[in-house]
């Protein structure tokens, strides 16, 4: 079975510039998640798609961040304008169920983006 | 918002030495999950508990769920040096429209001297 599937892995901008990931999850899987992980840190929920809706982007800076669930199987997460603070390695994971509250998550690789 | 808090952040240990890290949260918790990161990489889900008092054991690996269902200890016997790497347990906690979503501890991180 074919994992969560990321790209690019590496990504270097300058402030205020754009960026865009792409992460392709376990086929079959219906809830997408991303989050953003600073070094040192667990990772944070920046959004969930369960199938092409959105079900929390609570933590989700709106103002620069923006992200969508196309078809409900491909997702991106675009930066608009980059800051410093969003240097970070950004995961993609799914899950078969739509819970939530049991659900088994599977990780991407992650794209480890540094804005300079 | 619901957190979970885990202790110790880093720990240093000598090859065949025990390791524990530990979980807590000032709420009940309906399940804990357990997730190890090795450097350079992803997330990797190793266990979930579910029951008060629960205990599960993966070779060298035990894990144990609270009585109160508020926290969790991962212990890892006779440390080896595969077992670098960071330890994280998340708890799910109520997002928007009565989703769930997991909330990750800070992880503790492992190092083990050969």
């Amino acid at each position: 079975e074919a994992g969560v599937a990321q790209s690019p892995r590496y990504k270097i901008i300058e402030k205020r510039q754009s960026v865009a990931f792409w992460c392709n999850p376990i086929s079959g899987h219906a809830t997408l998640y991303w989050y953003q992980q600073i070094l040192g840190q667990g990772p944070k929920l920046l959004i969930q798609f369960q199938n092409n809706g959105v079900v929390d982007d609570s933590q989700l800076p709106k103002d620069r961040f923006s992200a969508e669930r196309l078809k409900g199987v491909d997702s991106t997460l675009k930066i608009q304008p980059a800051k410093l603070e969003d240097s970070a390695v950004y995961l993609c994971a799914s899950s078969l169920e739509t819970s939530g509250l049991t659900d088994t998550q599977y990780f991407g690789p992650g794209t480890r983006l540094t804005v300079l | 918002g619901q957190q979970v808090m885990q202790i110790p952040q880093y720990q240093h240990v000598q090859e065949g030495e025990d390791f524990t890290t530990y979980c807590n949260s000032s709420t009940t918790l309906s399940n804990i999950q357990w997730y190890k990161q090795r450097p350079g990489g992803h997330p990797v889900f190793l266990i979930q508990l579910v029951k008060s008092g629960e205990v599960k054991k993966q070779k060298r690996l035990t894990f144990q769920f609270g009585e109160a269902k508020k926290n969790s200890s991962l212990h890892i016997t006779a440390t080896q040096t595969t077992d670098v790497g960071t330890y994280f347990c998340a708890a799910p906690a109520r997002g928007m429209d009565s989703s769930y979503k997991l909330i990750f501890g800070s992880g503790t991180r492992l190092l083990v001297r050969p």
